[in-house]
């Protein structure tokens, strides 16, 4: 499986855009990355997928470079209750399901 | 409301007791998952099911027993636990099993299990 590496922690201005980077240099053609969120105590919440190009939702965009070795989430105007764990997950290139890792910790700042 | 429900939200219980964990969808999906989440740790995938039958088992202790009696309820029987089995319980549903697009996972709120 491809892994991901994700910076620990961010913080972000009320209002301003939130660029999560996730690296995933391992990932393979057919693989997918895909970002969830979870907020303290919940269950993980999905936001958005991609493969090749770049994909936007009602919640956020998600730009995959060229070479897709790496990828951005972009919440364009972060709000506090986007304060939670962000995770970058590549679909598994075998085996059943999603596998979690630690995930960036953005803290938005009033 | 994620159309992912999970019941109790909270369980407190001894070590000699059994207890049943339940999720329940009705998003017509085929797959259902169970992922345990100790205190700041990563989400731990326990047990994979799809179409009702157990495709995964991540070497989870036989202390924890799952049951899949049809797609839209999964279960998570509990006994002779201990301590360090307190976690947060999540289940969680997909279209298909991953391995390709989809809409990705919709998770339940979780069980918030303490052993004592």
């Amino acid at each position: 499986d491809a892994k991901t590496t994700q910076p620990t922690s961010m913080d972000c201005a009320e209002g301003r855009a939130a660029n999560l980077p996730c690296n995933h240099s391992t990932i393979s053609g057919n693989e997918y990355v895909y970002w969830y969120r979870q907020i303290h105590s919940q269950g993980p919440q999905y936001i958005i997928h991609g493969l090749k190009n770049n994909e936007t939702n009602e919640m956020a965009s998600l730009i995959i470079t060229e070479d897709r070795k790496s990828s951005t989430l972009i919440l364009p105007h972060a709000t506090l209750r986007d304060t939670a764990v962000y995770y970058c997950i590549v679909s598994p290139n075998s085996g059943y399901a999603l596998n979690f890792g630690k995930g960036t910790s953005l803290l938005v700042t009033p | 409301e994620t159309g992912v429900t999970q019941t109790p939200r909270h369980l407190v219980m001894g070590m000699t007791n059994k207890k049943s964990l339940k999720c329940e969808q009705h998003l017509g999906h085929n797959a259902m998952y169970w992922y345990k989440q100790s205190a700041k740790k990563p989400l731990e995938l326990m047990f994979v099911y799809s179409l009702e039958e157990r495709v995964e088992n991540n070497s989870v202790p036989s202390r924890f027993s799952p049951e899949c009696p049809n797609s839209s309820h999964l279960f998570l029987h509990l006994h002779t636990l201990q301590p360090e089995d307190s976690a947060l319980y999540l289940c969680a549903s997909s279209q298909e099993l991953v391995g390709g697009s989809n809409y990705g996972y919709t998770f339940g709120s979780g069980t918030r299990l303490t052993v004592v």
